[in-house]
């Protein structure tokens, strides 16, 4: 069966620092991967999506960047994280005509 | 204008109650349409999914899509304490990005 993992399920991190967070899928090949950021009370906002190896399309221009260096591998980055980077961050990913499936999400807080 | 549009409630309703959660949406190339519940501080999972105008029941859920009126709709019946959640609707179009867009989310409580 498919399953995606994502961590750290917490994170607080200070104004200025570099920003990890990984997601990786089993049990599927070739899947599109996908990265949200919920905000606090509000809706999922689409901030990356791949559809294949080194392919990241960008939705909203901002302080992050995502890679897909492996088929099942989705990193998102930051270089220098901003106040306004906090949120809840999932990622999610789907093959067929069907709706995603979602990670344990991220809960990033930026002090 | 948001594409989708959903009413972020909350909304109250007593265990047993029929819940009505609803969706508009401006796009007309959208042709997929799902609902996901998510609990609090966790990941939203699927529930319904439907492809085009209909209706498609699971147990307790009904999902309705009238592509006429872009208007999309989620009915809980017999509703439980644990339904209590937040309800989100999504839609995408027929491309080979699978991009969803989601609505806001209506939270929802059943109180015992």
């Amino acid at each position: 069966s498919q399953t995606i993992h994502q961590w750290p399920a917490t994170l607080v991190q200070p104004v200025g620092s570099p920003l990890s967070l990984e997601c990786t899928v089993e049990g599927t090949s070739n899947p599109n991967l996908y990265w949200y950021r919920q905000a606090a009370g509000r809706g999922l906002q689409l901030l990356f999506y791949s559809v294949g190896i080194g392919q990241i399309s960008s939705e909203v221009p901002q302080n992050l960047s995502a890679s897909r260096p492996q088929d099942r591998q989705f990193i998102l980055s930051s270089k220098k994280l901003l106040l306004s980077d906090s949120g809840f961050y999932l990622c999610a990913w789907t093959t067929a005509v069907a709706g995603y499936t979602f990670g344990s999400g991220t809960r990033l807080t930026v002090v | 204008q948001k594409e989708v549009e959903q009413d972020p409630g909350p909304l109250s309703v007593p265990e047993g109650a029929i819940v009505s959660l609803n969706c508009t949406y401006s796009n007309s190339a959208f042709q997929y349409f799902m609902w996901y519940r998510q609990y609090s501080r966790k990941g939203p999972e699927l529930l319904m999914y439907t492809y085009s105008s209909g209706n498609k029941e699971d147990g307790r859920f009904t999902a309705q899509v009238d592509k006429s009126s872009k208007y999309i709709s989620l009915f809980i019946r017999d509703s439980q304490p644990s339904d209590s959640a937040t309800y989100l609707c999504a839609m995408r179009r027929m491309d080979s990005s699978y991009k969803l867009i989601f609505g806001s989310g209506t939270r929802l409580l059943v109180r015992p």
